[in-house]
């Protein structure tokens, strides 16, 4: 079945230093990937995404590009600041027949950003 | 326009009563997804319905739960006689359409079961 595997955190940086939180998946077929957060208390936010190969994902500073070569869908950004801190979750979404609706998470880093 | 409203937000039951969460899609939306978070995990797929129709339940523990949509109100999630186990954060999430449609979540219910 589809699985997706995170980077263990906590992951703890100062402010503007430069961020990556891996991820990599299996799965058969041509999933979507996403990137989702997660303030404290809160509920889950879509940071990015990419539906196909090669494609890069952006959004408020962050970026991740879909790589099949090596399964992967690593997290960057350039220079955090303290309101990033919060947990980051990678998911994915099959291609094929039943597993198309439902998406599968990894057990989520948690990024905490100091001054 | 509204987001994904769950609620209650904090549920507190004992062991063996029932627990009732309901979800409101954002408006528009007809299909609905539950998700599950332990304590320190990630989330885990439960079940995805269409108004007056499960989908897909492949996540659903056997026992205990229940899910439906119906055509007017809230998706109600069930979970009879608990227990401690169940203690979780519990996430709705909705799209217009179902298979590649971004899915909107709301911001969880939190059961504890004591």
């Amino acid at each position: 079945g589809n699985s997706v595997t995170q980077m263990e955190g906590p992951v703890t940086l100062s402010e503007e230093a430069f961020l990556t939180i891996n991820c990599t998946y299996t799965a058969t077929g041509y999933p979507s990937l996403f990137w989702y957060v997660q303030y404290p208390g809160e509920g889950l936010q879509l940071l990015l995404k990419a539906t196909k190969a090669d494609d890069k994902g952006s959004n408020k500073g962050f970026e991740a590009t879909y790589r099949k070569e090596t399964t992967s869908f690593h997290l960057e950004k350039g220079s955090v600041q303290v309101s990033d801190s919060a947990v980051y979750f990678c998911a994915l979404r099959g291609s094929n027949t039943g597993t198309a609706s439902k998406l599968t998470f990894g057990t989520g880093t948690r990024l905490q950003v100091t001054l | 326009n509204a987001g994904v409203m769950q609620n209650p937000r904090h549920l507190v039951r004992r062991r063996g009563q029932e627990a009732r969460l309901r979800c409101s899609p954002m408006k528009g939306h007809s299909h609905v997804y539950w998700y599950r978070q332990l304590p320190e995990e990630g989330l885990k797929f439960m079940v995805y319905l269409q108004k007056e129709n499960i989908i897909d339940e492949s996540g659903m523990p056997k026992e205990r739960f229940s899910a439906e949509f119906p055509k007017e109100g809230p998706s109600i999630l069930r979970i009879q006689q608990v227990v401690r186990g169940d203690s979780a954060a519990y996430f709705c999430a909705s799209s217009s359409r179902g298979d590649s449609y971004e899915q909107y979540f709301g911001p969880g219910t939190r059961l504890t079961v004591t």
